[in-house]
């Protein structure tokens, strides 16, 4: 039982492309987000959603645009891969108002070639 | 602009020493300070966590230490583990921000 889960682990995909991430948490959190981690591990906040609305955008290119069907899922598509979107992105879910607990998913690993 | 500074980037130890990763911090309006642990292939998961009103907090061989005054808190794992090898965030946040920023992480490797 993931509580945190994302498809796909891997994404290996060329420049220009369009693709998609998907995610979904079964832990009835109202607040989910994208993460970004780069080749030095840091890590940032790209977007927050609460209850599928956008509550936090960061500086992020308009190629990237989040997508909230329902409060359980938050997916990531990006338009025009490339070379320096290669990045292992992360799914992340928690209470409102709450900054405790924080759940991850186990990331997706995203290669543009 | 980094809201965490963390360091040391990367961190050996022994088996059964002590592990000390540092983090400080600018914004004053920060009230929870979590630390996450993330293994090869894994996202972070939450190692352990602490509010501003107290100075230490201890789960298990993990202990946070806190300075408000000087803006800093740091983690220490005693009678350190290869187990525990993996990489250490800390991170900060302000009640209601929704927002938690991180430290850029420190990769520990404990050697037996």
């Amino acid at each position: 039982d993931t509580a945190v889960s994302q498809t796909p682990k891997y994404l290996v995909t060329q420049m220009g492309n369009d693709k998609s991430i998907k995610c979904e948490q079964n832990l009835g959190h109202d607040t989910m987000y994208w993460y970004k981690q780069d080749s030095k591990k840091f890590l940032k906040i790209m977007f927050s959603y609460n209850n599928k609305e956008l509550i936090i955008n960061e500086t992020v290119p308009n190629r990237f645009s989040p997508k909230s069907p329902d409060k359980a899922h938050l997916n990531l598509h990006i338009n025009s891969l490339e070379l320096g979107d290669s990045a292992v992105y992360f799914c992340a879910s928690s209470q409102i108002h709450s900054s405790i607990g924080y759940t991850f998913g186990s990331g997706t690993r995203l290669t543009v070639v | 602009q980094q809201q965490v500074k963390q360091s040391p980037q990367s961190l050996i130890v022994q088996k059964g020493g002590i592990s000390i990763i540092n983090c400080a911090y600018e914004n004053t309006a920060f009230d929870y300070f979590p630390w996450y642990q993330q293994f090869p292939g894994k996202g972070p998961a939450l190692l352990i966590a602490i509010r501003p009103d107290v100075s230490e907090k201890k789960e298990g061989r993990f202990t946070i230490s806190f300075n408000k005054s000087a803006k800093q808190f740091s983690l220490h794992i005693m009678d350190s583990q290869p187990g525990d090898s993996a990489t250490y965030f800390c991170a900060a946040s302000q009640t209601g921000a929704n927002n938690l920023f991180f430290g850029t992480g420190t990769r520990l490797t404990v050697i037996p």
